[in-house]
Parts: structure tokens; C-alpha cells; sequence
């Protein structure tokens, strides 16, 4: 257990609807990452926030759209779901003291879009 | 572009062979690089990683690996794999000296010790 949980667990949705994803940070980390894994795969970055601000993006359209909360919880949204954001959505937190740091991952949310 | 590459995909040992998994990452500036391992059914977990210092890195569970600057290589070895090694494994990477964290991960290899 690394101290991060993400919800739901699994989730079903349609094309062209949207979707939020949550995830609570390990308690005293202030920076959360989101991945995207599909099948087969490894994960491939979203982006990253750092206390409530955007601190890089990935490859990744502006559909996918993300919040840090004053608690470091986050969420990760995407708009008009295509069948290919069918993936594991990873979130992770880590501690940044001064150039090195550890990501924790949570156990990742399943979606499929169908 | 930045990228990680893991040379085996799927390999299968017998309990007490050495395991050796290769990556490679592309780029030749600073790198941060990091092991993961993903057993069935739980979530990444961190093996090892390498910021600075003695490139050889020790881990968890028996696990090193060891960094080469000039292959842009970070191969990770275990002496005897258990059972219980069974996983999936990545190589990750980030690039520059900011902390950033931005990780960019191999595609995995999947390890399969018989007992």
C-alpha cells in the first residue's frame, strides 16, 4: 500500500460523454502526476501538478484537463471520450525535496469507453 | 524523442536463475531512472532508481542495476529469481535536472519464474 487511493475502481462510459477521476495524494506529498496505461503498455505521462498549478503536460489533447485541490487531492477530467482513452488511469504522488523524489502510485482506475 | 526501450518483452525463468532485463533510453543529458515492478493484481511499486553517485544501485527484494552513461544503459539483474518475482517490470526515465518528474516509461517486460 503506498498511502494513494484513486476512485472509482472501474467505470463504463459512452463515446462522446465525460468523465472525472479522483485521487487522494499520500498524506504531506504536494505533488500529483496522472498516467494513462492502455493494454500492453507502459504508462504514458498526462501531466503533473505542483501545489495547484499545471508543472507539465505529455502528448496529450486539451480534452484531458486536470485539478489540484488545496489538500493535494486531485482529479483528472477528459471531455468527449474517444473509445482509444480506454486505459488504466494511474494518478501518483510524491514529495519534492530539493532534485530527487519518489512517485507512489495508486492502484489506477479502469475505464473503458464503449 | 525521448524514449525508453526494454529489449524483452516476455521471459521466463526457472526459480534460482539470474535475470538480467535490459533498457535503454535515448537523449544523452541528465537522466534520472527509476525501476518499477508491477505484481498481479497490485499497483507500481518502486524497485530502485538512480539520481547520482555509484551507478552500481541496489533495491528491494535483492534487485541492482547498473547505470552506463556511455550505453545509455540501465540493465537491472537479480542473482536467483523466486516464485514470487513473477511480475511485471519497467524502466523509467526522466530527463534534465528539473523535478519535474515527468516519467517516461519503457513498455515493460513481463517475467514468468516456474517453480
Amino acid at each position: 500500500e503506498t498511502g494513494v487511493t484513486q476512485s472509482p475502481t472501474h467505470l463504463i462510459k459512452t463515446r462522446g460523454q465525460q468523465v472525472t477521476l479522483r485521487c487522494s495524494s499520500q498524506s504531506g506529498h504536494n505533488t500529483v502526476s496522472w498516467y494513462q496505461q492502455a493494454l500492453g503498455q507502459g504508462p504514458q505521462f498526462i501531466f503533473q501538478y505542483y501545489r495547484e498549478e499545471e508543472n507539465g503536460r505529455g502528448n496529450f489533447p486539451p480534452r484531458f484537463s486536470g485539478l489540484q485541490f488545496p489538500n493535494y487531492s486531485s482529479e483528472l477530467n477528459v471531455n468527449a471520450l474517444e473509445l482509444d482513452d480506454s486505459a488504466l488511469y494511474l494518478c501518483a504522488s510524491s514529495l519534492v525535496q530539493g532534485l530527487t523524489y519518489e512517485q507512489y502510485f495508486g492502484p489506477g482506475t479502469r475505464l473503458t469507453v464503449t | 524523442a525521448q524514449s525508453v526501450s526494454q529489449h524483452n518483452h516476455h521471459v521466463i525463468l526457472s526459480e534460482a536463475a539470474s535475470l538480467e532485463l535490459g533498457c535503454n533510453y535515448s537523449y544523452g543529458g541528465t537522466v534520472n531512472l527509476f525501476w518499477y515492478v508491477q505484481y498481479p493484481g497490485q499497483h507500481l511499486q518502486l524497485l530502485l532508481k538512480y539520481f547520482s553517485g555509484d551507478p552500481l544501485v541496489k533495491g528491494i527484494k535483492g534487485f541492482e542495476a547498473e547505470f552506463i552513461k556511455s550505453k545509455f544503459s540501465f540493465n537491472l539483474r537479480k542473482p536467483s529469481v523466486q516464485w514470487s518475482d513473477t511480475a511485471e517490470y519497467f524502466c523509467a526515465v526522466t530527463y534534465g535536472s528539473s523535478n519535474t518528474g515527468k516519467l517516461i516509461f519503457g513498455q515493460g517486460t513481463t517475467l514468468q519464474v516456474k517453480p
